[in-house]
């Protein structure tokens, strides 16, 4: 039972060009949503977050949307640099402190 | 210290043997989570340790695993008589609780091999 399902396991873009990462999501419960990017031999790293509440968070060339009727959410990253090459983790949180996460997209940025 | 540290990076050992992975998490932080990712997979949740609190435990994914937080500061992830289905990078986060969003900060991880 995946809660969380990000449905694309890849995802190539040029650079400069935008990059949309997706999420999905079963349970109506949660409350958070965050992204987080992981490069190969390293932990993933916190990117952004988004409360149930809102429904679009901005930093930088990063934006997250969320829509709660339809249980989805997107990372968009413009412009896309080489240095954006990693696999991308969305994650939820509702009712404890545990994130559930999805399997990851990997997304390469070509020069 | 500045980060999450975690021990070994790498240890490779065969079925059957005992492995511990150690996690030394963000000075201050109350919470300290274990997931693992096992190849092609995502982030699996495995504990989570909250102050002091009774740990939640419901993924671990056998009674072989099992851990423990000493002090409230380092914890200690055991896996007993390891089966190549252990296989997979072990990862420690820890948190500190507040309002909005729990962001989590992970180790490097630790990666398992069973031959």
């Amino acid at each position: 039972d995946q809660q969380v399902k990000q449905n694309s396991p890849s995802l190539s873009v040029q650079e400069g060009r935008i990059s949309i990462l997706n999420c999905d999501y079963t349970n109506s419960m949660f409350d958070y949503f965050l992204w987080y990017k992981k490069y190969p031999a390293e932990g993933p790293t916190f990117l952004i977050s988004i409360s149930s509440i809102k429904d679009k968070n901005e930093d930088g060339r990063f934006t997250v949307f969320l829509n709660k009727s339809a249980k989805h959410l997107s990372l968009h990253i413009v412009p896309s640099q080489p240095g954006d090459s990693a696999v991308y983790f969305c994650a939820a949180e509702g009712g404890s402190e545990k994130l559930v996460f999805g399997k990851g997209t990997k997304l390469t940025v070509n020069p | 210290g500045a980060g999450v540290s975690q021990s070994p990076s790498n240890k490779v050992t065969e079925k059957g043997k005992d492995v511990e992975l150690r996690c030394d998490p963000i000075s201050g932080h109350t919470a300290l989570y274990w997931y693992r990712q096992s190849l092609g997979q995502g982030l699996e949740f495995l504990i989570y340790f909250q102050g002091n609190s009774a740990p939640d435990k419901s993924g671990l994914p056998s009674d072989r695993f099992s851990a423990e937080r000493t002090g409230g500061s380092v914890s200690t992830l055991t896996i007993q008589r390891t089966q190549q289905e252990d296989s997979a990078v072990y990862l420690c986060a820890s948190s500190f609780s507040a309002s909005g969003a729990n962001v989590l900060t992970f180790g490097a991880g630790s990666r398992l091999t069973v031959l």
